[in-house]
């Protein structure tokens, strides 16, 4: 069965540095996303993605995220420069088709900043 | 702004008994529902879903009700196994969006 495979599982960095997610979506799939889960919390959207562009984002999603997808397989989530609140688990999710459709999730990145 | 809520952070339940998850939603304009299982370390996998044009759909063991008018959803796990102990996750969507909204989780736990 198709999968979203996420790297790298677990990263650890310090406060202030930059960080890359890096996700390979299923590869029929044309919708993006990142969401995040803080520790107890719920799964929060992050930004979706589609046709090479930022389609919607969240409050969260602030000048220090960015999205990528360099080629035509990988989704890169970038953080400049990360904070100590950025400790979380990250899903990547790939649908095909926007609204009504299933997500698809990766098993995570967890990225804890020290 | 939680959009979606899920109010029962924990559930246990004796196997081969019922498990009843509940889940309520804020914007009318919803009009998909899932659920998500997830596992630790592990990304939430796809259970069922729900068109808001319907008030039911089952598979399997596993059962979903929407009432539009509660802006309410439950899922319905019969009989429940110990292998159903993770945390559910609701969401919900507009079929014109692209985002999905979830819920904060019902850790489900299954007593052999």
């Amino acid at each position: 069965e198709p999968e979203v495979t996420q790297t790298p599982s677990h990263q650890v960095t310090q406060m202030g540095q930059e960080v890359i997610l890096r996700c390979v979506p299923i590869s029929n799939h044309l919708y993006f996303y990142w969401y995040r889960q803080i520790l107890g919390q719920k799964v929060e959207f992050l930004v979706s993605f589609y046709n090479n562009e930022i389609s919607e984002k969240s409050e969260i999603f602030d000048d220090q995220f960015s999205v990528e997808r360099p080629d035509g397989s990988n989704f890169t989530l970038k953080i400049r420069s990360t904070k100590l609140e950025d400790s979380a688990m990250y899903f990547c999710a790939s649908t095909q088709d926007s609204g009504a459709n299933v997500l698809t999730f990766g098993a995570g990145s967890r990225l804890t900043v020290l | 702004d939680q959009q979606v809520k899920q109010n029962s952070p924990s559930l246990s339940v004796q196997e081969g008994r019922i498990s009843i998850l509940n889940c309520d939603y804020t914007n009318s304009m919803f009009d998909y529902f899932l659920w998500y299982k997830k596992y630790p370390a592990e990304g939430p996998t796809f259970l069922i879903s729900i068109s808001s044009i319907k008030d039911k759909n089952e598979d399997g063991r596993f059962t979903v009700f929407l009432n539009k008018s509660a802006k309410h959803l439950s899922l319905h796990i019969v009989p429940s196994q110990p292998g159903d102990s993770a945390v559910y996750f609701c969401a919900a969507s507009r079929r014109t969006g692209n985002q999905f909204y979830f819920g904060t989780g019902t850790s489900l736990t299954v007593i052999p």
